[in-house]
């Protein structure tokens, strides 16, 4: 039969703005939080990471927030490029059972 | 460091053959891990394998299996292609299980199933 394409949430943004793109995530027991950024024809690029123990991080024009009291993750481009256009995923991980989920990704749409 | 490479990168077969996709980790990661991406089911994870032995396995069919040599390099194979098979592969590698480490992914293999 035929499948339904994955209906990817699209953030459109103009150029010079800051983007947030947001994440809830499933598992109680994720420790370990990452964003990747996936640019069409190419796979997945790591961003930035986040521990549990941490609920802020920054990165060059990136910040990862960690919320765990209501299970969400977002991620904080400053400045969006052209070169930001892209999809860009969320992924927890669990270090006691060594399980990676992808969530289902976001599509960021720079404007010029 | 050289990042992950995957090989081939385009691979066109029919219904009923099998295929074999082959990835070598960054140098010095022991993990692999191989994941399906479609536009209708996203990136689903495969299986994971660590110094040679396959630790997690997702929900696929028998018809996928894979394996990891002594050098950590990984191959994946799927046997009586189906047409939805069609998907880009991709692996990814980490120095340790992921789930607590960061995973770098290759640019993948695009398997089109006719």
């Amino acid at each position: 039969g035929e499948s339904v394409g994955l209906h990817l949430p699209t953030l459109s943004v103009q150029e010079g703005d800051n983007s947030i793109i947001n994440c809830a995530y499933s598992n109680s027991a994720s420790d370990y939080f990452i964003w990747y950024k996936q640019e069409s024809g190419k796979g997945p690029q790591f961003i930035i990471d986040i521990r549990s123990n941490m609920d802020k991080r920054q990165g060059q024009r990136v910040t990862v927030l960690l919320n765990k009291t209501v299970k969400h993750l977002s991620l904080q481009i400053a400045a969006t490029q052209p070169g930001d256009s892209a999809v860009y995923f969320c992924a927890e991980a669990d270090s006691g059972t060594y399980k990676y989920i992808f969530g289902t990704g976001t599509r960021l749409k720079v404007l010029a | 460091k050289a990042g992950v490479t995957q090989t081939p990168r385009y691979l066109i077969k029919t219904r009923g053959q099998q295929v074999t996709l082959s990835c070598s980790p960054i140098s010095g990661h022991r993990s692999v891990s191989w994941y399906q991406q479609t536009p209708g089911q996203g990136l689903q994870f495969l299986f994971e394998y660590f110094s040679e032995t396959q630790r997690n396995k997702g929900n696929f069919p028998g018809r996928f299996s894979g394996r990891q040599f002594s050098n950590s390099r990984s191959e994946m194979n799927v046997s009586t292609l189906e047409l939805g098979d069609s998907a880009l592969y991709l692996c990814a590698s980490s120095k340790t299980l992921a789930g607590g480490e960061t995973q770098y992914f290759g640019p993948g293999t695009r398997l089109l199933v006719l």
